[in-house]
């Protein structure tokens, strides 16, 4: 079974940029026709996508984050990565990394990711 | 950008009990709808994908029905650790987008 785990700062000044990575396990992200994700809870509330990518490099955005993000894939690394470029206070957030595109079908543990100066 | 809106928001029920939770999209996904389970320190766990196909090693009193804009979640016979967070997702078209949640309390 594939086994998701993200990695990061948990802490990310305001206007910074905030990068995670998630490592993949029991599979290449590139053996099958994998889609790998993001999504976030904010705490106390729900659920969020931030966006998709498929494993040749497509990628699919939230409208209301597209200028900001970036998911990318690392085939050498087996990672999937995130970047959100300007942050403020609203993306504080617990960041799971997901696999699968019109549902999940797995997902990590997730990683706290404060905004705060 | 669809709107998946889940009630109710919370209920309290006892071990046995039949439980049934609603989610409504405000446009037809016709059956692009799923469901998660999510507990205190986890991430979301898929339950139902296809508004009615239950994921492999999901219990079977776990079903889904619905398509169009209504869908139901209906756990059979409540157990200890059924005690969770729900959500619906429609995949139907992009932005993807979640309810709000029902969290199931113990009576």
């Amino acid at each position: 079974q594939l086994q998701l785990q993200e990695s990061g700062p948990g802490l990310v000044k305001p206007s910074e940029t905030l990068s995670l990575t998630c490592t993949v396990s029991n599979d290449s992200i590139s053996s099958s026709s994998y889609y790998w994700g993001w999504i976030r809870q904010p705490p106390g509330e729900g659920l969020d996508w931030i966006g998709s990518v498929y494993y040749s490099g497509s990628t699919y955005y939230n409208p209301s984050l597209k200028s900001r993000v970036t998911i990318s894939v690392d085939t050498s690394k087996n990672q999937v990565s995130l970047n959100l470029t300007s942050v403020t206070a609203a993306d504080t957030a617990v960041y799971y990394c997901v696999e699968g595109y019109y549902y999940f079908q797995q997902c990590g543990q997730g990683t706290l990711v404060t905004v705060s100066s | 950008d669809i709107q998946m809106t889940q009630s109710p928001s919370s209920l309290s029920a006892s071990v046995g009990d039949r439980v049934t939770i609603t989610c409504r999209a405000s446009q037809s996904i016709r059956t692009y709808l799923n469901w998660y389970q999510q507990k205190p320190g986890e991430g979301p766990n898929l339950l139902i994908y296809g508004a009615s196909s239950l994921q492999s090693g999901v219990p079977s009193r776990f079903s889904g029905s619905g398509s169009g804009t209504d869908f139901t979640l209906t756990i059979s016979s409540l157990q200890p650790e059924d005690f969770a967070t729900y959500y619906c997702q429609q995949s139907y078209s992009t932005p993807l987008t979640f309810g709000g949640g029902t969290k199931v309390e113990i009576k």
